[in-house]
């Protein structure tokens, strides 16, 4: 089993659906937990950036942290066409490399 | 949010020759530094982190003697890529922490490699 598993996609949705992305892992040490998105021919931008279990909300941005079930989740409400790009799930436990998952292409269509 | 910059963005250069990137954290003391490789649709690879004023750890892999780093300040991190062939053609990408705690990680605008 991966350390992070996502679904690599793709996925496309219509302009203003809410769009969910998922990671899971496996190691129970991981305590920090973040959001990139990252367009076609660019670095990774931090979107979200969540320690242990709970959830963050920023603007249409909400992320959520099951650590019980070793799940993360990035919700994106009222999804737009400049949301299209590739969401990188990424996570360690402090004092270790990041370690991410292999990303989820998402398609907003107006 | 915190800056890192990365230059250049766009580099061709001749089979055999060498390449240097830099990455700079424009508004915070970086730390420690990473450099990542990414192929098309595929997920960043970490290729090795540097500590300032300290050697880089490579991951397994990585051919330190073809890929130097230096990390010779706080904001400065440059990675090299030596006696370039074509198989070297990537998307390169650093990232800085402002921590010695590796998270809160933000990356540069990456870099892309043709060698022709």
């Amino acid at each position: 089993q991966k350390e992070v598993e996502q679904d690599p996609g793709p996925l496309s949705v219509p302009e203003g659906a809410i769009v969910s992305l998922n990671c899971t892992y496996s190691n129970s040490a991981f305590q920090y937990f973040m959001w990139y998105r990252q367009y076609s021919r660019k670095g990774p931008e931090l979107l979200m950036y969540t320690y242990s279990s709970g959830n963050k909300e920023d603007g249409r941005f909400t992320a959520q942290v099951d650590k019980s079930s070793k799940y993360i989740s990035l919700f994106i409400r009222d999804s737009q066409p400049s949301d299209s790009a590739t969401y990188l799930c990424a996570m360690n436990s402090g004092n270790t490399p990041l370690v991410f998952g292999k990303g989820t292409r998402l398609s907003v269509i107006a | 949010g915190a800056v890192v910059s990365q230059h250049p963005s766009w580099v061709i250069c001749k089979s055999g020759t060498s390449v240097k990137i830099e990455c700079r954290s424009l508004d915070f003391q970086a730390t420690t530094m990473f450099w990542y490789r990414q192929f098309p649709k595929q997920s960043l690879m970490l290729m090795a982190t540097s500590n300032e004023g300290s050697k880089a750890t490579y991951e397994q892999g990585v051919e330190k003697d073809k890929f130097l780093i230096n990390h010779a300040s706080l904001t400065l991190s440059t990675l090299t890529v030596t006696s370039a062939h074509p198989e070297d053609s990537s998307f390169y990408i650093c990232s800085a922490s402002p921590g010695i705690y590796r998270n809160t990680i933000y990356f540069g605008e990456g870099s892309w490699l043709t060698v022709v």
